[in-house]
């Protein structure tokens, strides 16, 4: 089946520095990639649709700058968060359908838990 | 807006009961509707789809249907086991596959 990695799982980080989350999709080809984040007891918010080769599109409300989005290549989609702070602690996960048909299910990564002390 | 409401509580029942899940959306008529599982500190895996033809769907225990009149999915659990114990999402989608997702329900599934 398909498989998407997340790494790394867990992080900890110093306010102020940046931190880099790679989402790959491992035996498939994914010209999008989701980013979501997730606080505890709450569902999925969708951050930004990345998209290979182009721009990623960032939902209302993300700040395109300090959620940075890089989708390089048809495998490998990075979120960076710029100049961390303690707010942006939370469980980061990105997602990936390996059809093109419109009700493909998302295959997830399993998530990145970032600590901005 | 769209909004999605699954069932607030969370959910505990006994070993070999049936667990009933619920997924309610307004302002949306999606073409179907999705099911994931998740465990703590994990990413969700997709369980089942269901489309708006579709009344019912089936996979082993699981158990899926789909009123578009009443806006409500219903997913169930039969003979549930202490490992089915996790939070299960419904998702319903949005434009070029990105999904809108639920609240989530946390089952327990007491030995």
């Amino acid at each position: 089946g398909a498989v998407v990695s997340q790494h790394p799982s867990r992080v900890i980080c110093k306010s102020g520095t940046s931190v880099k989350i790679e989402c790959r999709s491992l035996d498939f080809q994914a010209t999008t990639m989701f980013w979501y984040r997730q606080f505890p007891k709450q569902s999925l918010m969708l951050m930004a649709t990345s998209n290979e080769g182009s721009k990623a599109t960032y939902e209302q409300g993300v700040e395109k700058d300090k959620f940075l989005i890089n989708h390089a290549s048809l495998t490998l989609s990075t979120l960076t968060v710029t100049s961390a702070h303690p707010e942006d602690s939370s469980f980061y996960i990105c997602s990936a359908s390996q059809g093109s048909s419109y009700n493909s299910p998302l295959h997830f990564g399993n998530g990145t838990r970032l600590t901005v002390t | 807006s769209q909004k999605i409401e699954q069932n607030s509580e969370a959910l505990n029942i006994q070993e070999g009961k049936t667990a009933t899940l619920t997924c309610n959306y307004t302002n949306y008529s999606p073409a179907y509707l999705q099911w994931y599982r998740q465990d703590p500190g994990r990413g969700p895996v997709f369980l089942l789809l269901i489309r708006e033809n579709e009344k019912e769907k089936r996979k082993e225990r699981l158990k899926v249907t789909f009123d578009t009149t009443l806006k409500q999915s219903l997913f169930h659990i039969t003979a549930s086991q202490p490992a089915d114990s996790a939070t299960y999402l419904c998702a319903l989608p949005n434009t070029g596959n990105q999904f809108y997702f639920g609240t989530g329900t946390s089952l327990t599934v007491i030995p």
